[in-house]
């Protein structure tokens, strides 16, 4: 059984878009969601992360929004670049319990 | 990156074999996880250690053994390998030595293993 479900499977947008990854969970003990960016033959690497006390939260070009009543997160990516072209994880953990639950993740492309 | 490499980073091998893994780290955190990352399914968690000689099991940990005997070093073994463990396994570590549990986990490069 999926911890966090995510979608869309793979995202296509032109460059300057702006490609918006949802993910939703179930599990209200969870305390901690990172987004992590993933390139072809690399291992993931932490984007952004959120904690449930903030609706939003913005690193550069990056931005989690967050809806703790709906159990819902997404990740905005605003003026998209072709170099933004990967797979993206949304993953959710409980402090102290050490198990990360990644998402199934969204190839996203960045066409020229 | 995070100081951790992942040996081999490349291994065929074949059904009924075992097979060992390593993760190093440079970095000297506490934490240190075994992930295996499948198409549909993202990662999941195999095994994971909280010190030296303290591991628990994750959510997919059967088949799997672990053992860390240095603070630096994770091994994750398959005693007999099999087809359905063909898989990309990240190893990844949180936490400073000493410190209570810290979310941010770092990845290593993986390793892609295929069982035949």
């Amino acid at each position: 059984q999926q911890q966090v479900k995510q979608s869309p499977q793979s995202l296509i947008v032109q460059k300057g878009g702006i490609p918006i990854i949802n993910c939703a969970y179930e599990n209200t003990a969870f305390d901690y969601f990172p987004w992590y960016q993933q390139f072809p033959g690399k291992g993931p690497a932490l984007l952004i992360a959120i904690r449930p006390d903030v609706s939003e939260k913005k690193e550069g070009r990056f931005t989690i929004s967050f809806n703790k009543s709906a159990k819902q997160f997404s990740l905005h990516i605003m003026d998209s670049q072709p170099g933004d072209s990967a797979t993206y994880f949304c993953a959710a953990l409980q402090t102290g319990a050490n198990n990360l639950f990644f998402g199934t993740g969204t190839r996203l492309t960045v066409i020229p | 990156d995070a100081g951790i490499t992942q040996s081999p980073r490349h291994k065929v091998t074949e059904t009924g074999t075992p097979v060992t893994l390593r993760c190093h780290q440079t970095e000297n955190h506490r934490y240190m996880y075994w992930y295996r990352q499948d198409p549909g399914h993202g990662l999941r968690l195999i095994h994971y250690s909280y010190g030296v000689k303290d591991t628990d099991k994750g959510e997919v940990s059967d088949g799997y053994s672990v053992s860390r005997s240095k603070t630096e070093d994770f091994l994750l073994t398959l005693e007999s390998a099999t087809s359905s463990q063909t898989s990309v396994y990240f190893c990844a570590i949180s936490g400073l030595a000493g410190e209570s549990p810290y979310n941010e986990q770092f990845f290593g490069p993986g390793t892609r293993l295929t069982v035949l």
